[in-house]
């Protein structure tokens, strides 16, 4: 179980745009910078988004980041084929003393 | 370039134990803590803990304490995972990532079955 809510699934169609949300709590979210992690099937994850919402080198600006309170949203704008992934937010617990990542959402493109 | 390379898919009995390596490239391997993330199969990201490269000194996230190590070799910029007693539930893809997982290694499967 963790501390960091998503959404199971999110979808559109191509072109279209997806917002994906992390819930978090003063522990974590509220208080760090939130990432965003991409697993395309059957690799590593890659990180999207780092403090918030500096995208990682070579990450195109469909991808983006924003942060309020606690809570966190990736973006993704002109949804491709190639995005269809699972999504993970991360952040650090401070109550945990930990790394915690989000339970990760399949974002589908119809 | 950063590279992350583990070593490579093992099957082991329970009870058994399993190290997993990491060697890193591309960078100087002390400036940058070393992360260590499970993946069951099906499932989630869940984070296991870390270690400081300069003082060797491993943290371990809420249940990964006790079978669970975490260690380096610094002279050949490597980090290992060892599992002890090794349990079926232990059976997933451990990854390595380096201070704020901007580098990911490619995922080691760990298969603990009888």
């Amino acid at each position: 179980q963790s501390v960091l809510t998503q959404p199971p699934s999110v979808s559109a169609a191509p072109g279209q745009k997806v917002t994906i949300s992390c819930s978090g709590s003063s522990s974590n979210i509220g208080n760090n910078y939130v990432s965003w992690y991409q697993q395309l099937p059957g690799t590593a994850p890659k990180r999207l988004i780092y403090d918030n919402n500096k995208r990682s080198s070579g990450i195109p600006d469909r991808f983006s980041g924003s942060k309020s309170g606690t809570s966190g949203t990736l973006g993704i704008t002109g949804l491709q084929a190639g995005d269809e992934a699972d999504y993970y937010c991360g952040t650090w617990d401070n109550s945990l003393n930990s790394y915690v990542f989000g339970s990760g959402t399949k974002v589908t493109v119809l | 370039q950063v590279q992350l390379v583990q070593s490579g898919s093992e099957l082991k009995k329970p009870g058994a134990s399993v190290t997993v390596s990491c060697k890193a490239s591309g960078y100087t391997f002390t400036d940058y803590a070393m992360n260590w993330v499970r993946q069951a199969p099906g499932q989630g990201l869940e984070y296991m803990g870390w270690i400081n490269p300069k003082t060797g000194n491993p943290m371990y996230a809420p249940g990964f304490t006790g079978r669970f190590v975490i260690s380096l070799d610094t002279s050949v910029s490597t980090a290992y995972l060892q599992i002890s007693s090794l349990e079926a539930e232990d059976s997933a893809v451990y990854y390595c990532t380096r201070k704020h997982c901007d580098s990911w290694g490619q995922g080691t499967l760990v298969i603990v079955s009888s």
